[in-house]
């Protein structure tokens, strides 16, 4: 089954401790993203890669880390969690880009931080 | 801000009415997409509308985009139960690699 997969689906945390949340899809995507969902604020992109070793920042980079080592895996790292990112996580891919591809999404990470 | 903005923000039916959506975007567009987001999970697409297009069909979806008034809309006939989600618009412009998202519509069809 075509599928993105994230890890774990539900997480408390305290400040400062590292956390990383892992996104894997099967369908051979190139392009992966990380968004967050707030009350208010909708969806906004952390970081997107288009390929292996090639990220990049989105609208809300701060705080939060990528890496892109294989094409399946689009790890989130939080290097000193703060309560500011206490939200929903989603990871998403398509098979090139943005535009005329359909995103396909994760089930979510809700993360709280105290 | 490149946001687009739906509306109305909540819309409440009758099992078997039809439900329209609205979204509006600021800038050009390459294309639009609608996706459907249950309580606190994933997004799933709908359907995408590319920026020559005026209309589309998917079932029981019909989208229309115009793209001189910079809007969209998402018409869902006759409504059922499990349609209850929260409907978000999503715009991809040139030159950027990402999707930006409206606030979304929260829909909710009553038995």
């Amino acid at each position: 089954e075509a599928q993105v997969t994230q890890n774990p689906r539900y997480l408390i945390t305290v400040t400062g401790k590292k956390l990383t949340v892992t996104c894997s899809q099967n369908m051979n995507h190139e392009y992966m993203s990380w968004y967050r969902q707030d009350p208010g604020l909708g969806l906004r992109q952390i970081y997107y890669s288009m390929n292996v070793e090639v990220t990049d920042k989105g609208d809300v980079p701060e705080g939060y880390k990528v890496s892109r080592k294989e094409k399946r895996n689009f790890p989130l790292i939080l290097e000193s969690p703060s309560p500011n990112q206490t939200s929903l996580y989603f990871c998403a891919s398509s098979f090139i880009g943005t535009s005329g591809y359909e995103q396909y999404f994760g089930p979510g990470t809700r993360l709280t931080v105290t | 801000s490149q946001q687009g903005e739906e509306d109305p923000q909540a819309l409440s039916i009758q099992e078997g009415e039809n439900a329209t959506m609205n979204c509006s975007y600021k800038t050009s567009i390459n294309n639009l997409q609608w996706y459907r987001q249950n309580s606190g999970r994933g997004l799933v697409h709908l359907i995408l509308i590319r920026s020559n297009e005026r209309e589309k069909h998917s079932g029981r979806l019909r989208v229309t985009l115009d793209t001189s008034k910079k809007s969209s809309s998402l018409l869902i006939t006759a409504s059922r139960a499990a349609d209850t989600a929260s409907y978000f618009c999503a715009t991809d412009f040139e030159g950027a690699q990402k999707l930006v998202f409206g606030q979304g519509t929260r829909l909710t069809i009553n038995p």
